[in-house]
């Protein structure tokens, strides 16, 4: 149980072109998502905090226009990266909160490269 | 300031030497403290929660202990398999979302 999934995996895309990121509690729902970011070897820096039906809270120093993030259902939350560039090429990974607990399960995370 | 802190940043085993993993914290009010496996180009996979100090609990191989102060995820008898990074985190009790403060993760190797 508790199975999250993202979508696409890899994804290489131009600067200037937008790319979305789906994420999906396949088998539970989720009020609560989560979107982190992970650069090579350091751990996961939050970006934001997605709420079904409401606007997402971003952290400190994240740009809510550049990361349009849409939780449109208790079961998905999508990530916009606006206007790509090659800086925002890094590992993306959501997680969704177990409702009841304050567990975080994590989808398998997404590849994005900006050429 | 919240802060986590794992140590050692790395560590190496041979196949069925046990050990142990710290997991240091300073947080306003502790709702829970996490244990996530994180195997390279992956998700974090969820490991344990403990909520309150001298909660344990455990998992095959892996033990997870809590104190006051910082918690510990011991290894005992360790596979190859169990190479990866762990990774602590906590979440604190001001706030519903449950937000997690994570530390910067101890990258294990196990050699057969």
């Amino acid at each position: 149980g508790a199975v999250v999934s993202q979508h696409p995996s890899w994804v290489i895309c131009k600067s200037g072109t937008s790319v979305k990121i789906e994420c999906r509690s396949l088998d539970f729902q989720a009020t609560t998502m989560f979107w982190y970011r992970q650069f090579p070897k350091q751990s996961l820096m939050l970006m934001a905090t997605s709420n079904e039906g409401s606007k997402a809270t971003y952290e400190q120093g994240v740009e809510k226009d550049k990361f349009l993030i849409n939780h449109a259902s208790l079961t998905l939350s999508t990530l916009t990266v606006t206007s790509a560039h090659p800086e925002d090429s890094s590992f993306y990974i959501c997680s969704a909160r177990l409702a009841g607990t304050y567990e975080q399960y994590f989808g398998p995370g997404t590849r994005l490269t900006v050429t | 300031e919240d802060q986590v802190t794992q140590s050692p940043e790395a560590l190496r085993l041979q196949e069925g030497e046990s050990s142990s993993l710290n997991c240091s914290y300073t947080v306003s009010g502790l709702r829970g403290l996490f244990w996530y496996r994180q195997d390279p180009g992956k998700g974090p996979e969820f490991l344990f929660t403990l909520y309150s100090a001298g909660e344990e609990k455990e998992k095959e191989r892996l033990k997870a202990t809590l104190t006051k102060k910082e918690s510990f995820l011991h290894i005992t008898a360790p596979k190859p398999e169990d190479s990866a990074t762990y990774l602590c985190a906590v979440s604190k009790l001001r706030g519903n979302t449950g937000k997690l403060i994570f530390g910067q993760g101890t990258t294990l190797q196990v050699k057969p």
